[in-house]
């Protein structure tokens, strides 16, 4: 049971480059989360999904777009890489139903990161 | 918009002592989970609570949920070295997702 698997690890990206980020989790978890969290702060929500074919924005949305085009899968993709989005990129999932009370208290299964550097 | 803030930021602490960081919601929470990140690695679970006035214990730490359920604690007894990390509050706020808090830094001198 590998959990939440992000690709890459590392990746360094040149202004104006663009490219997606993995995510998928094996868990069958509906809920699904991508957070940014740049050095010594806290962790802001990018984008989130209860469930396949449906996507919310978070906090900081801009300058980043995600499918959900299976339970399993959440990719990230950034388009036109700005130096404001170095960071490193959490993935996460959670179970539970959309709508049910306890869907939003269960807990978050974060994979290892991607760690992205824009020059 | 609704917020929810952890202090202090940074503590720094001689290894024994005690630590204990604070998370309070500008808005009544649902519930309150708390994450552990060790540095370079990701936030884990922790422990979730729920009702007001909620006290749970693991070990040498101790959670607890305000009666207003607006705020919470983690408290650590006598730290050591392996207490080192970030310690995180994700309340529910009534967004469709939790939001978490600004985190506190931990770092414990042997």
């Amino acid at each position: 049971n590998a959990g939440v698997t992000q690709t890459p690890k590392f990746r360094i990206l040149k202004i104006g480059q663009s490219m997606t980020l993995q995510c998928t989790q094996d868990m069958n978890h509906n809920y699904m989360y991508w957070y940014r969290q740049d050095p010594g702060m806290g962790l802001k929500l990018i984008y989130y999904s209860v469930g396949a074919g449906i996507t919310d924005k978070g906090e900081v949305p801009n300058g980043y777009n995600v499918s959900r085009s299976t339970t399993e899968d959440f990719p990230l993709r950034l388009e036109l890489a700005a130096p404001s989005q170095t960071s490193v990129y959490f993935c996460a999932s959670s179970s539970g139903w959309f709508g049910r009370a306890a869907a939003k208290g269960q807990p978050q299964h974060f994979g290892d990161g991607t760690r992205l550097s824009i020059l | 918009g609704q917020q929810v803030m952890q202090i202090p930021q940074y503590q720094h602490v001689q290894e024994g002592e005690d630590f204990t960081t604070y998370c309070n919601s500008s808005t009544t929470l649902s519930n309150i989970q708390w994450y552990k990140q060790r540095p370079g690695g990701h936030p884990v679970f922790l422990i979730q609570l729920v009702k007001s006035g909620e006290v749970k214990k693991q070990k040498r730490l101790t959670f607890q949920f305000g009666e207003a359920k607006k705020n919470s604690s983690l408290h650590i007894t006598a730290t050591q070295t392996t207490d080192v990390g970030t310690y995180f509050c994700a309340g529910d706020t009534g967004r469709r997702a939790l939001t978490f808090g600004s985190g506190t830094r931990l770092q414990v001198q042997p």
